[in-house]
């Protein structure tokens, strides 16, 4: 079975915190791994991507992955408002199959 | 570059019906896959097609369907509808590469919001 679970949330961080987003994978042969931001009647976008282990920086985001542990974070430094969304963790299999977690809702109050 | 077309955006269908949704990718990409998505759920995946067949499938019943063709262009159908079918249906392109390149990243159409009444 490949399931990809994150918290529902929400998540809710004052303006200017690090919002930390978390997400476990079931398929030890997962390849790649994805961060997807949806806001509210909108498409999902990707934000960053991660194959390695280790930290990936992209300007205010830092993914995080760890195979060993089947876990794959998203931190988001200096949060702002315009950040509230839903942040969906996709993983991709060995079979170009992709799967997404249901998402964590995150609040960024001014 | 367009970007992902997915016709109609809106559509309003009684149970028992059909209704066939279309997705026009990125030019170029090759790959096309099509998701659910409910409140709460998430993106339920349904199934991808590369080169006109279907490389991978989710966990749907049978009365869900597509196909692809030779353009890329790519349909989903869904066959004796259900209250619980109403959903929004997302329709993702993406380019072919290595794992590590960035290239199978997925890029999204505006949906089409389907009611079943």
């Amino acid at each position: 079975q490949k399931e990809v679970e994150q918290n529902s949330g929400p998540l809710s961080v004052p303006e200017g915190a690090i919002a930390s987003l978390n997400c476990t994978y079931s398929d030890r042969g997962s390849q790649s791994f994805f961060w997807y931001r949806q806001y509210s009647g909108k498409s999902p976008e990707l934000i960053m991507f991660i194959y390695s282990n280790g930290d990936k920086e992209d300007g205010r985001f830092t993914a995080q992955l760890n195979k060993a542990s089947q876990y794959v974070s998203l931190l988001i430094r200096d949060s702002q408002p315009s950040d509230s969304a839903t942040y969906l963790c996709a993983v991709k299999y060995n079979n170009n199959d992709m799967r997404f977690g249901a998402g964590t809702r995150l609040t960024v109050k001014p | 570059k367009a970007g992902v077309t997915q016709t109609p955006r809106y559509l309003i269908k009684t149970r028992g019906q059909q209704v066939t949704l279309s997705c026009s990718p990125i030019s170029g990409h090759r790959s096309v896959s099509w998701y659910q998505q409910t409140p709460g759920q998430g993106l339920q995946f349904l199934f991808e097609y590369f080169s006109e067949t279907q490389r991978n499938k989710g966990n749907f019943p049978g009365r869900f369907s597509g196909r692809q063709f030779s353009n890329s262009r790519s349909e989903m159908n869904v066959s004796t509808l259900e209250l619980g079918d109403s959903a929004l249906y997302l329709c993702a392109s993406s380019g072919e590469g290595s794992a590590g390149t960035g290239s199978e990243k997925l890029f999204f159409g505006s949906g089409t919001q389907l009611s079943v009444l």
